[in-house]
């Protein structure tokens, strides 16, 4: 089973500043398969982005995935004030899927 | 507009039973996969259970195999989630979400709001 360790485990940034998140899987892993959902306080997650890098539907363009293998980055190119939320990364393997254990980013 | 709603939570005690309902609308519920995502209090994302688009194929986390069973009817546009045996474990929101295919798929790109279900005595 693979597991998906997201770090930092808390960001603190300000609003207008660059986020960067990781996700690092415990073996390497399809592209295809890797994904990244925000979850706002209260709200049920939202889907970012697909296949390491493709964004999702109406998702804004200061979004951005990539990596390969075992490491996938979230970045957040400029930081707006509804961006400061809990973040997770999940693959699809073995007819089984897996989160990481979250990202938070807070304001500083 | 895809909307998904969850209903059927609350409290249950240890070794009860709860049926969860998805109501879908706003795609072809018959076209695709569904899952259940759940979340205990404070904590992270954890996936449940999916099924196919025709109900034919399911696959279950290690931690619920065996206790829950994960169905729909697609006349009803309508995915369930019966949870058999539960232990205080279980407590969580339960979110369903819709895959991008019929089979399988990588990701869930639409999900519900979620049913709180309290295991306790």
């Amino acid at each position: 089973e693979i597991v998906l360790t997201q770090s930092p485990g808390t960001l603190s940034l300000s609003p207008g500043e660059r986020a960067t998140l990781s996700c690092r899987a415990s073996q390497s892993v399809g592209s295809s398969y890797l994904a990244w959902y925000q979850q706002k306080g209260g709200q049920a997650p939202r889907l970012l982005i697909y296949g390491a890098s493709s964004r999702a539907t109406g998702i804004p363009d200061r979004f951005s995935g990539s990596g390969s293998g075992t490491d996938f980055t979230l970045t957040i190119s400029r930081l707006e004030p509804e961006d400061f939320a809990v973040y997770y990364c999940q693959h699809y393997g073995s007819s089984s899927w897996t989160f990481g254990q979250g990202t938070k980013v807070e304001i500083k | 507009e895809v909307q998904l709603l969850e209903s059927g939570g609350g409290l249950v005690q240890p070794g009860g039973s709860l049926r969860l309902s998805c109501a879908a609308s706003g795609f072809t519920f018959s076209s695709f996969a569904m899952t259940w995502v759940r979340q205990a209090p404070g904590k992270g994302l954890e996936w449940v259970s999916v099924v196919s688009s025709s109900g034919g194929s399911t696959y279950y986390a290690d931690s619920v195999k065996g206790r829950f069973s994960i169905s729909r009817d697609n006349s009803k546009n309508t995915l369930y989630l019966q949870m058999n045996s539960l232990r205080a474990e279980d407590t969580a929101v339960y979110y369903c979400a819709k895959l991008p295919s019929a089979g399988r798929g990588y990701y869930f790109d639409y999900w519900g709001q979620g049913t709180l279900v309290t295991v306790s005595s």
